[in-house]
């Protein structure tokens, strides 16, 4: 059974800082995997998608990066702000088109 | 735009009630998901569909019905409302062809009392 893993669960950072969030997952014949970002009392917002055959995805100050046969991703994000603070959520798809395993995610605070 | 909603936004309801819960997506995707979310659990599925006329269950079904009668509407049942039952719902659809990127609506809060 796949099971997927952030740390840390929790991280506060100063504006400006550049960051990183961890994903790990236990089985890695995965298809692709999703970084969502989702404020509270809301759904989730897809960032970013990376494809097994893939090694990174960039979006703007996001860079995702994939390492399967270790089992890792992490997130980057580039000069912080305010507005990044959210819950950031990291998901595996085993096959196209199928259903999702979620990591519980890390709650990123930017303090202005 | 394509999109995908979910109706009630909010929902309080009383224990042994039959309770369904809509979700629409206008990107004719094949493929549609109901997640629950829950302090302590994050996101688990609950069913699945790949296609109309095809339901499938996922790791927390027990107490949930679905039904897929055409490609936009996957309406989520709770046969019999009870309070462990209390989250947030989402669904979700993927279909563009090659990433499968999934898509959330907005999510449905039921409160069982």
């Amino acid at each position: 059974k796949q099971e997927v893993t952030q740390i840390p669960a929790a991280l506060s950072v100063p504006e400006g800082e550049n960051l990183v969030l961890n994903c790990s997952f236990t089985d890695s014949a995965i298809y692709n995997l999703q970084w969502f970002r989702q404020d509270p009392g809301k759904g989730l917002t897809s960032l970013l998608l990376i494809q097994s055959s893939q090694r990174e995805q960039t979006s703007g100050r996001l860079n995702a990066s994939l390492d399967k046969s270790s089992g890792r991703s992490t997130l980057y994000i580039a000069a912080s702000q305010p507005g990044d603070s959210a819950t950031y959520l990291c998901a595996v798809g085993k096959t196209s088109g199928s259903r999702l395993t979620f990591g519980e995610g890390t709650q990123l605070t930017v303090n202005p | 735009d394509a999109e995908i909603t979910q109706s009630p936004r909010h929902k309080i309801t009383e224990t042994g009630r039959q309770v369904t819960l809509a979700c629409h997506q206008t990107w004719n995707h094949n493929n549609m998901f109901w997640y629950r979310q829950d302090l302590g659990h994050g996101l688990r599925l609950i069913h699945y569909s790949y296609g109309v006329q095809d339901t499938n269950k996922g790791e927390v079904s027990d107490g949930y019905s679905v039904s897929r009668s055409n490609t936009e509407d996957l309406p989520l049942t709770l046969e019999s409302a009870a309070s462990s039952q209390t989250s947030v719902y989402f669904c979700a659809s993927s279909g563009g062809r090659p990433q499968n990127e999934q898509y959330f609506g907005p999510g449905t809060r039921l409160t069982v009392t």
